[in-house]
């Protein structure tokens, strides 16, 4: 089974934090992909990569960067936390060969005091 | 503009009574979908698709239906046990065009024992 691993499940960080979210995937994925959940506003999209070094905005990019060094690893970069950023980080891969199905990891519950 | 809609925030039903979860999109481009049930504090999980060449996909005690013409989708879940309470997404995507799935809202379904 492929394996979406999300380093934290709780985090709390202060106003004007730079904070880091990793996600790893073990089955070679080329693409991946991380959401926030709120209550009554779904799984929406942040950012995305294709490949390594690739990126693109998702549908809420403001606030957040991303980093993809190796296929294995993308990281989501809160360059300056904020309050309205607390919520559910979830990190998703999917094989680029036309199958539809995402894995999740388990998530990231960031607070941001 | 939300493509994939979910109109129904939350569902109650009794156990072993049926679940009906529907979900309705507006892009007719869209030729798969799919359904993800989410426990608080865990990832997604994928539940069953469907392909738009098929109108029924059956898996167990869930049935997806899709009605292409009225652009709705529906999952039911017989019979509905209390360890199906959790919240219940509706995707979809273009398998010739975005590779990025879009997601409805969701709905949070509970099962009273």
């Amino acid at each position: 089974d492929v394996k979406v691993t999300q380093s934290s499940r709780y985090l709390v960080k202060r106003t004007g934090e730079k904070v880091f979210l990793e996600c790893v995937q073990d089955m070679d994925h080329e693409n991946m992909f991380w959401y926030r959940q709120d209550p009554g506003l779904g799984l929406r999209l942040i950012y995305f990569s294709y490949d390594v070094k690739m990126k693109e905005k998702g549908d809420i990019p403001e606030g957040y960067s991303v980093s993809r060094e190796k296929k294995e690893r993308f990281s989501l970069i809160l360059e300056s936390a904020s309050t309205n950023q607390t919520s559910m980080y979830l990190c998703a891969s999917r094989s680029g060969l036309r199958v539809y199905g995402y894995t999740f990891g388990s998530g990231t519950r960031l607070t941001v005091v | 503009d939300q493509q994939v809609k979910q109109n129904s925030p939350s569902l109650s039903v009794q156990e072993g009574r049926i679940s009906i979860l529907n979900c309705d999109y507006t892009n007719s481009m869209f030729d798969y979908f799919l359904w993800y049930k989410k426990y608080p504090a865990e990832g997604p999980t994928f539940l069953i698709s469907i392909s738009s060449i098929k109108d029924k996909n059956e898996d167990g005690r869930f049935t997806v239906f899709l009605n292409k013409s009225a652009k709705h989708l529906s999952l039911h879940i017989v019979p509905s046990q209390p360890g199906d309470s959790a919240v219940y997404f509706c995707a979809a995507i273009n398998q010739g065009g975005s590779e990025k799935l879009v997601f409805g809202k969701g709905t949070k379904l509970t099962v009273n024992p």
